[in-house]
């Protein structure tokens, strides 16, 4: 059975420019979460969607935003990017909290 | 709030080596759920295992085994006769039952041959 997907594995953005990352869930799995990871954070939770509902969010600010469809996917949007902002992307999908999440490869995004 | 430390950053075994990954939390719920997730180079996470609050069983898999003791808030990792292949980025996880995660920081371990 095919794994979580993200599009596109790598970006590279320009300041103020904004992007949207894209997420496919394992078929069946209806949560999908999202998560940031960069060398000096660390892997750090962005917000959770289960059944198109936003269920959780970190501590993230609101340039950081997601929404989920009717199939699952989810897509994830940063506004007015800055340096920062530059780490992997890892989408995760489980068929509910707490199950075991499956990750994603990741999309990679570089801010220039 | 909660919290995962894993105070090892970076651990060098030889391989066949047996080696333990701790792993320490801290939360305000009584009901979460821990996991430990090996990321290899190529940057995806594996999932490998995933604990209640309230099971407090050890579990063995092959030469992987994790201890759960409530009571001092731990969730250790230990592989068994290591192998090169073992060698990745260990990261443990709590999520409280609202739906909440929390990683550690990550274990670098390098098994040499």
């Amino acid at each position: 059975k095919a794994g979580v997907t993200q599009t596109p594995r790598y970006l590279i953005k320009t300041r103020g420019q904004q992007v949207t990352l894209s997420c496919s869930p394992i078929s069946g799995h209806r949560s999908v979460s999202w998560y940031q990871q960069t060398p000096g954070q660390g892997l750090q939770f962005l917000f959770e969607y289960f059944s198109e509902t936003q269920r959780n969010k970190g501590n993230f600010p609101g340039r950081f935003s997601g929404r989920q469809f009717s199939n699952s996917r989810s897509e994830m949007n940063v506004s007015t990017l800055e340096l920062g902002d530059s780490a992997l992307y890892l989408c995760a999908s489980s068929l509910d909290r707490p199950s075991g999440y499956t990750f994603g490869s990741g999309t990679r995004l570089t801010v220039v | 709030a909660q919290k995962v430390t894993q105070a090892q950053t970076e651990i060098s075994v030889v391989e066949k080596e047996d080696v333990t990954l701790d792993c320490v939390y801290e939360t305000r719920d009584t009901t979460y759920y821990l996991f430990w997730y090996k990321q290899p180079p190529s940057g995806e996470l594996v999932f490998l295992i995933r604990r209640n609050s309230f099971d407090e069983q050890n579990e063995i898999s092959g030469r992987y085994s994790w201890n759960f003791q409530k009571s001092t808030s731990s969730f250790n990792f230990t592989i068994t006769a290591s192998q090169v292949v073992d060698s990745a980025v260990y990261f443990c996880a709590l999520t409280t039952n609202a739906g909440k995660s929390t990683f550690g920081d990550g274990t670098t371990l390098t098994v040499k041959p």
